[in-house]
């Protein structure tokens, strides 16, 4: 098992409702990317956080946001929620600029969108 | 999109007989790793090839890498009931340090 937190597992939501999804980092750890991951599909990849900034972003729109806190916590936020947006939600945590490239993933939150 | 795609989708077989699942990218990468997912759960790391490596070992599973051809095979020898769960494939694109982009993964079934 890894140190990497999440909450909640499941999540139920209807479609316009907004949700918070929270991630802690394995400790010594200063860096936490969030991954969708739909049904039957590879996660794909929606931003980074580093020193609480983000740091780089994939194909998700801007209702898609992000917090990165001083201890390296994480909030994944989704505005607006669609049908599509159920799926898992992974956040991963790592060590930005160690060498050996290791990310360590939650269990994930299911978010379920009706 | 560098996404690396995974072949085959599913793959099921004996426990004992080796597993080999495939994987194609489309950019010029800095590493490449391997994944593994059971049930819809977490992933868990397996093994990464960096882009000047062709091929890497650990415990029953061996990576390669061909990155003229951009694409990358892992088996898992002797394989065990256990080892039943979706891989994945996962790319560090060269100016994306730390970001990776996944495949759709390979459903490995291991009948006892």
């Amino acid at each position: 098992e890894t140190g990497v937190t999440q909450s909640p597992t499941h999540l139920i939501k209807t479609r316009g409702q907004q949700v918070t999804l929270r991630c802690s980092s394995q400790s010594g750890h200063n860096t936490v990317s969030w991954y969708q991951q739909a049904l039957g599909q590879g996660p794909q990849f929606i931003f980074q956080y580093y020193r609480e900034e983000e740091n780089g972003r994939g194909n998700f729109p801007p209702r898609f946001s992000g917090l990165q806190f001083p201890n390296y916590s994480s909030e994944l936020n989704v505005n607006a929620l669609e049908l599509d947006d159920s799926a898992l939600y992974l956040c991963a945590s790592s060590f930005f600029l160690d060498p050996r490239n290791e990310q360590f993933f939650g269990p994930g939150t299911r978010l379920t969108v009706l | 999109s560098q996404q690396g795609e995974e072949d085959p989708q599913a793959l099921s077989i004996q426990e004992g007989e080796n597993a080999t699942m495939n994987c194609s990218y489309k950019t010029s990468i800095n590493n490449l790793q391997w994944y593994r997912q059971n049930s819809g759960r977490g992933l868990v790391h397996l093994i990464l090839i960096r882009s000047n490596e062709r091929e890497k070992h650990s415990g029953r599973l061996r990576v390669t890498l061909d990155t003229s051809k951009k694409s990358s095979s892992l088996l898992i020898t002797a394989s065990r009931a256990a080892d039943t769960a979706s891989y994945f494939c996962a790319t560090e694109g060269v100016n994306n340090f730390n970001k990776f982009y996944f495949g759709s993964g390979t459903k490995l079934n291991v009948k006892p």
